[in-house]
């Protein structure tokens, strides 16, 4: 199986910041690599897929890149929405597997 | 606009087999492309994919769970259900029911995501 690890585990941040997650594979994915935004109490949300490509309907300052084995997402200009965790998925070979989440919480 | 709904029992005991359904609309597994999948969330774990069918009925699992998950199509091309055997306490989350959506690669191959997701069912084992 490939094992997806992210970093942080979770972080602090204020409204108005820039933060970035990172996802590294345990080999080399190319780009099947997707994130997903999860809030407490929600069903998780699809943020990116294909590492970088914005799914529709979500707000321009997320975006993602990445190839191989290691890929980040960025949130620029934190809105009090987008607290909440974050995981990464690979699609590229079966079993499909999740990272470990990192949580985005209020500094 | 697609959306999925679970159902099924909230609270089973340990040895019993979990049965979940998904209804879902915006979509039918009769169309080509199309799958639906189950992912779960132990409570302050990580998320963990559980199983795919396809419209094809061609059906994925978690190599961990094969031996005890069963994914089918239901009464319908709008239903589709997953059985798990032998339940545990270790099998308590949230089960989500999930849209399949696929992209192509560098290399000209289906890569799957999940959109929508359902909102959820926990389902607590406990005697």
């Amino acid at each position: 199986d490939i094992q997806m690890t992210q970093s942080p585990s979770s972080l602090s941040a204020s409204v108005g910041d820039t933060v970035t997650i990172t996802c590294r594979a345990s080999q080399s994915i190319s780009t099947s690599l997707n994130w997903y935004q999860h809030s407490p109490g929600k069903a998780p949300n699809l943020l990116i897929y294909s590492a970088s490509r914005l799914q529709s309907g979500v707000p321009s300052r997320f975006s993602g890149s990445g190839s191989g084995t290691d890929f980040t997402l960025t949130i620029s200009s934190l809105q009090p929405e987008d607290f909440a965790t974050y995981y990464c998925q690979q699609s590229f070979s079966p079993p499909i597997t999740f990272g470990p989440g990192t949580k985005v919480d209020i500094k | 606009q697609i959306s999925l709904k679970e159902s099924g029992h909230t609270l089973v005991k340990p040895t019993q087999t979990l049965t979940l359904t998904c209804d879902f609309s915006g979509f039918s597994l009769g169309t080509n492309s199309e799958g639906v999948g189950w992912i779960r969330q132990p409570p302050g774990k990580a998320l963990e994919w559980l199983a795919l069918i396809y419209w094809d009925d061609d059906k994925r699992y978690s190599p961990s769970l094969q031996s005890r998950l069963t994914i089918t199509k239901g009464t319908s091309d709008n239903q589709v259900v997953l059985k798990m055997t032998n339940m545990d306490p270790v099998d308590t989350a949230t089960y989500y029911c999930v849209h399949r959506r696929y992209f192509y690669d560098n290399f000209g191959r289906a890569r799957d995501f999940f959109d929508p997701w359902g909102q959820g069912i926990l389902v607590t084992v406990s005697s």
